[in-house]
């Protein structure tokens, strides 16, 4: 079976705290694809970040960087120095062979000036 | 470079009346569906497509049908609507090549059903 669990419903911070966001998936299949996606209030879903199952190799980019740990199941995704633009629902999603996505329920974040 | 479309962006709908989704994407992908987003529950697949004439069923395909006719095109029929099928829908496409390829999403229409 195929899931994703983002356990934190919402998060409240204060401008320039960091910010941890938790995905935890599961997944019988050896290949697979794991990504972010972000939902500002507008509601467009914004794509974040991809990661193959193959490719552990944490990432940076700017404020925002991600931790794939296969051990755990885990694909967590932190923003450094948090803006009140960052303030949106974040979607962690796992792609099959089957061309399915697979989304966790959302983590709403808010950031507070 | 208009990628995903989804008409309308607002609907109201009354009980049994039936209406159709419409979404068109001018990038040549093969792979396109449709999810519904509600409350607390992410989003779910409603219905798939590979390519034209392919299509299958998602995770909540009741109350729904699709066809697809063109590469470009994907519309989402509801044939009865009900107030259960209140919900923001998006369309999404990407390239079939392989399972990596990112997931271009329209804008969402939200839909009430009373």
């Amino acid at each position: 079976a195929q899931k994703v669990t983002q356990a934190q419903t919402e998060i409240s911070v204060v401008e320039k705290e960091d910010v941890t966001l938790d995905c935890v998936y599961e997944t019988r299949d050896t290949t697979y694809y794991l990504f972010w996606y972000k939902q500002p209030p507008s509601g467009e879903l914004v794509f974040l970040i991809r990661r193959n199952s193959f490719d552990e190799q944490n990432e940076i980019s700017g404020r925002y960087s991600w931790n794939f740990q296969k051990s755990t199941s885990s694909f967590n995704f932190t923003i450094t120095a948090s803006q009140v633009v960052d303030s949106a629902v974040y979607f962690c999603a796992l792609r099959s062979n089957f061309n399915k996505f697979y989304f966790g329920s959302g983590t709403k974040l808010n950031v507070k000036p | 470079n208009a990628g995903v479309t989804q008409t309308p962006k607002f609907q109201v709908l009354k009980t049994g009346q039936s209406m159709t989704l419409q979404c068109a994407q001018d990038m040549n992908h093969e792979y396109m569906s449709w999810y519904r987003q509600d409350p607390g529950m992410g989003l779910r697949l409603i219905h798939y497509s590979v390519g034209a004439g392919i299509t299958d069923q998602g995770e909540v395909p009741n109350g729904y049908n699709v066809s697809r006719s063109t590469t470009e095109d994907f519309p989402l029929r509801l044939l009865s609507a009900a107030p259960s099928q209140t919900s923001v829908y998006f369309c999404a496409s990407s390239y079939l090549a392989d399972s990596g390829n990112t997931i271009y999403f329209g804008e969402g229409s939200w839909l009430t059903v009373v």
